[in-house]
């Protein structure tokens, strides 16, 4: 079965990295994307950014110039690094394997939050 | 980016009712468009992919239609379990973008 497994830091200081990682169990790494998807409290998705086996990455342009995704495939891992953090990255942070076809979100991780405050 | 259009936004039904909620895209986007379940304190879980497609393991009761920019989920007969906040996803382009959800609370 499946399972993606994720971890970091929950509490940050404005400007400091957000910092997180999943990791894949049961299945393969290679042939999918590997995507980060984040929730504000009581708001909805937000689609982040996506890496596959390669090191190839999708971000989002809202994002793009404090964020890097980056793939560990010896571990069957990905990160996640959000740079001068503010109160509106306070969020529940998602990981989530793309699958193919019409590039769907099928397998999920249990979420990290992650609060942002002085 | 692609806009993402859901309504009604919040929904109140009873078990057993028939209940449909539509998606419109800002621009076309073929079939690329799923609908995710998501519960309180849970990570989303795909119901339908590629407007139409069931995932394993969901409920035939769950269907999807559309294409181009006007999509629907309908659940036939609403059940408990069934109460949720719903969103779709457009595929097509990134960055990837959802709608801003649908409650359905219990009547």
């Amino acid at each position: 079965q499946v399972q993606l497994q994720q971890w970091g830091a929950g509490l940050l200081k404005p400007s400091e990295t957000l910092s997180l990682t999943c990791a894949l169990y049961g299945g393969s790494f290679s042939g999918y994307y590997w995507s980060w998807i984040r929730q504000p409290p009581g708001k909805g998705l937000e689609w982040i950014g996506e890496i596959d086996h390669s090191g190839s990455t999708n971000y989002n342009p809202s994002r793009k110039s404090r964020l890097t995704i980056s793939v560990d495939t010896s571990k069957n891992q990905f990160s996640l690094k959000l740079s001068s953090v503010t109160a509106a990255d306070t969020a529940v942070y998602y990981c989530g394997r793309k699958n193919r076809g019409y590039d769907y979100m099928d397998v999920w991780g249990s979420g990290t939050t992650v609060t942002v405050s002085s | 980016d692609i806009q993402m259009t859901q309504s009604p936004s919040s929904l109140s039904a009873s078990v057993g009712d028939r209940v449909t909620i539509t998606c419109r895209a800002s621009q076309t986007i073929s079939r690329y468009l799923n609908w995710y379940q998501q519960k309180p304190g849970k990570a989303p879980k795909v119901l339908i992919h590629g407007a139409s497609s069931l995932e394993s393991g969901v409920p035939s009761r769950f269907s999807g239609s559309g294409s181009g920019t006007d999509f629907t989920l309908s659940i036939s007969s609403l059940q408990l379990e069934d109460f949720a906040t719903y969103y779709c996803q457009q595929s097509y382009r990134t960055p990837y973008t959802f709608g801003q959800g649908t409650k359905l609370e219990i009547k």
